[in-house]
C-alpha cells in the first residue's frame, strides 16, 4: 500500500524567511499529488496539485509555489514567507482509476 | 464559493448514541462523495465514499446516505465510540483531479 511522507513535521520560521517543505510517497507510481493547507479552525484549501512531473496547477494566488522534480516526489516552497502563510500543510495522493484522495501526517508551520 | 458545506460546527453525542454528520453540495456536476476523519495534528483519514449510482454504502459501524434530489449527504456512525470524537471532512468530486471539501464538524463523544 502506499505511504506518505512529509517533513518536517514542525517548522518556526521568521517573516521573510525562505521555506521549502518535502513530501515523498512510496508504493505507487504516477500518482496525482496534491498541497493542502488548513487554516486553525479551518477547512482543507487546495494550494497545488499534480498529475505528472513537472505539471504543476495553481488553485490560488498566494505566496508559495510547487514543484514536481521526479514522480514521487512533491516540493512546496516560498521564496519570502507572511504571517499568513502560517497553518497546517497537508500532502496527498491519488492513484490512477480512484477517486480517493489519501493524505499525509502533514506539516504544522509557524511564520513570526 | 463554497461548493461544498457542513453547516453544523459541532456535534456531541453520548457513548454508544448515534451520530449523524450532514453534508450539502451545490455543484450537480459532483459525482462522487467522501468522508475523512481528522484527529488534532494529524492528516485526515479516509472513512467511506458514494458513488452517485448508489444512494446508500455501509462499512461496518458507519454508513454514507445520499440525497441527489436534495443534494445532500449524511454520515451515520452507530454506536459512538470515544474514539471516534474528531472532526470530520465532507468531500466531493466531478471527476476532473480535485476534491471540493466542506468545513468540518468537530465530533465530541461524551462517556
Amino acid at each position: 500500500s502506499q505511504t506518505i511522507h512529509q517533513w518536517p513535521a514542525t517548522l518556526v520560521q521568521p517573516v521573510g524567511s525562505p521555506l521549502s517543505l518535502e513530501c515523498t510517497v512510496e508504493g505507487t507510481s504516477n500518482p496525482n499529488l496534491y498541497w493542502y493547507r488548513q487554516a486553525a479552525g479551518r477547512g482543507l484549501q487546495l494550494l497545488f496539485y499534480s498529475v505528472g512531473i513537472g505539471q504543476i496547477s495553481s488553485e490560488v494566488p498566494q505566496n508559495l509555489s510547487a514543484s514536481r522534480p521526479q514522480d514521487r516526489q512533491f516540493i512546496l516552497s516560498s521564496k519570502k514567507l507572511l504571517l499568513s502563510d502560517s497553518g497546517f500543510y497537508l500532502c496527498a495522493l491519488k492513484q490512477g482509476g480512484s477517486e480517493t484522495q489519501y493524505f499525509g501526517p502533514g506539516t504544522r508551520l509557524l511564520v513570526l | 464559493d463554497q461548493q461544498v458545506k457542513q453547516n453544523s460546527p459541532s456535534l456531541s453525542v453520548q457513548e454508544g448514541r448515534i451520530s449523524i454528520l450532514n453534508c450539502d453540495y451545490t455543484n450537480s456536476m459532483f459525482d462522487y462523495f467522501l468522508w475523512y476523519k481528522k484527529y488534532p495534528a494529524e492528516g485526515p483519514t479516509f472513512l467511506i465514499s458514494i458513488s452517485s449510482i448508489k444512494d446508500k454504502n455501509e462499512d461496518g459501524r458507519f454508513t454514507v446516505f445520499l440525497n441527489k434530489s436534495a443534494k445532500h449527504l449524511s454520515l451515520h456512525i452507530v454506536p459512538s465510540q470515544p474514539g471516534d470524537s474528531a472532526v470530520y471532512f465532507c468531500a466531493a468530486s466531478s471527476n476532473d483531479y480535485k476534491l471540493s471539501f466542506g468545513a468540518g464538524t468537530t465530533v465530541t463523544v461524551r462517556a
